[in-house]
């Protein structure tokens, strides 16, 4: 199957500072790709969904200016975690379709710890 | 409003016994639901994808099923081992079903014991 990777796999940043975290498909083009957030024994949840060449559309209840994405080619989807808090820290995954395909493809997700 | 729902309850069984997993969804019948597996700390891993209109697919020691009207979907894995423990999700799709665009259930998590 296609593979999307994620990274960093874990960082830990100060409260305030941004963090960025990288999505890239890696042997196939994506025009859109998904961001999901998890927190501890929960489900994942769909944060937004990241369009190449356009803008991000968020979910009910997500800050889009605090969770800021940037699609700039059909390979790479980066999210931006801006001034961060205690409550940001999670478990975020990226993820992505292809033409004709109904299987989303997960990168091994991004462990952000705000300290 | 779409949900999928799983037992959140840990599923524990012997090794070489059948695991079966529930996930049941409200409002209409999506056109297909998936499911996947993740483990700690990693993400999920597509496993399976059975449609509307199939009763039942199998992919080796897995099989899922899809009961339209009782809204639900069943999960097993045969003649089961221990590298079979993690969590399993279900999704269906989140709107029209862009692919990749999911809706998860808590999932359900599995543990194998030699």
């Amino acid at each position: 199957g296609a593979v999307v990777s994620q990274h960093p796999s874990r960082v830990i940043c100060k409260s305030g500072t941004s963090v960025k975290i990288e999505c890239r498909s890696l042997d196939f083009q994506a025009t859109t790709m998904f961001w999901y957030r998890q927190f501890p024994k929960q489900s994942l949840m769909l944060m937004a969904t990241s369009n190449e060449g356009s803008k991000a559309t968020y979910e009910q209840g997500v800050e889009k200016d605090k969770f800021l994405i940037n699609h700039a080619s059909l390979t790479l989807s980066t999210l931006t975690v801006t001034s961060a808090h205690p409550e940001d820290s999670s478990f975020y995954i990226c993820s992505a379709g292809t033409v004709g395909n109904t299987e989303a493809f997960f990168g091994q997700g991004t462990r952000l710890t705000v300290v | 409003s779409q949900k999928i729902e799983q037992n959140s309850e840990a599923l524990n069984i012997q090794e070489g016994k059948t695991a079966t997993l529930t996930c049941n969804y409200t409002n209409y019948s999506p056109a297909y639901l998936q499911w996947y597996r993740q483990d700690p700390g990693r993400g999920p891993v597509f496993l399976l994808l059975i449609r509307e209109n199939e009763k039942e697919k199998r992919k080796e020691r897995l099989k899922v099923t899809f009961d339209t009207t009782l809204k639900q979907s069943l999960f097993h894995i045969t003649a089961s081992q221990p590298a079979d423990s993690a969590t399993y999700l279900c999704a269906r799709a989140h709107g029209s079903g862009n692919t990749g665009k999911l809706i998860f259930g808590q999932g359900t998590t599995l543990q194998v014991k030699p």
